[in-house]
């Protein structure tokens, strides 16, 4: 059973646009949010994260929205450049109890063309 | 700070044979944990550890094994490879639960 699921699976952004990654989650014990980024040949590396007590964040061209009663979060890059081009995990962790860790979606290979 | 290495960076091993990736991290980060990384699955949680002398199964701990004698180190285990196992290893760690967690750049194994 996945737990979170993430789509679209490849994505292809002009540069300058805005590009769209979206996820959604079945266990209502989850309690972090973050989305990581990984560059080929890399670890995974926080990007930015958001708790369920906010329905957006935002830190310079990333932003999180966050709907907790339809159990679905998304980040946005506005202004997409080149550099961004990666794969792009979200992910969730419970509050208490079971396996510790975080749950990943499946990842976003983003293009980003110049 | 060196943050989270792991070694090797590569290892090729034969079906059958056993082997130790190493992990060790300077952040004085109680948890720690490993991942695995298939093609396009995301990361699995094999294991992963509370702080030195804990550890426990994540989601797919079958054919693998953890000790944490130490805060700073937390080496994955191999008994019998099998050509399952191929695969990016990746350990993290954090500070504490549903925090920040950093990761090392990976083992990538494969088993023939």
């Amino acid at each position: 059973q996945q737990q979170v699921k993430q789509s679209p699976q490849s994505l292809i952004v002009q540069k300058g646009g805005i590009s769209i990654i979206n996820c959604a989650y079945e266990n209502t014990a989850f309690d972090y949010f973050p989305w990581y980024q990984q560059f080929p040949g890399k670890g995974p590396a926080l990007l930015i994260a958001i708790r369920p007590d906010v329905s957006e964040k935002k830190e310079g061209r990333f932003t999180i929205s966050f709907n907790k009663s339809a159990k679905q979060f998304s980040l946005h890059i506005m202004d997409s450049q080149p550099g961004d081009s990666a794969t792009y995990f979200c992910a969730a962790s419970k509050r208490g109890g079971g396996a510790d860790g975080l749950t990943f979606g499946k990842g976003t290979h983003l293009i980003i063309q110049p | 700070n060196a943050g989270v290495t792991q070694t090797p960076k590569f290892r090729i091993l034969k079906i059958g044979q056993s082997m130790t990736l190493q992990c060790a991290q300077d952040m004085n980060h109680n948890y720690m944990y490993w991942y695995r990384q298939d093609p396009g699955m995301g990361l699995k949680l094999i294991y992963y550890s509370v702080g030195a002398g804990i550890t426990d199964k994540g989601e797919v701990p079958n054919g693998y094994n953890v000790s944490r004698s130490t805060t700073e180190d937390f080496p994955l285990r191999l008994e019998l490879a099998a050509p399952s196992q191929t695969s990016v290893y990746f350990c993290a760690s954090s500070i504490s639960r549903n925090t920040e967690a950093f990761f090392g750049q990976g083992t990538r194994l494969t088993v023939v």
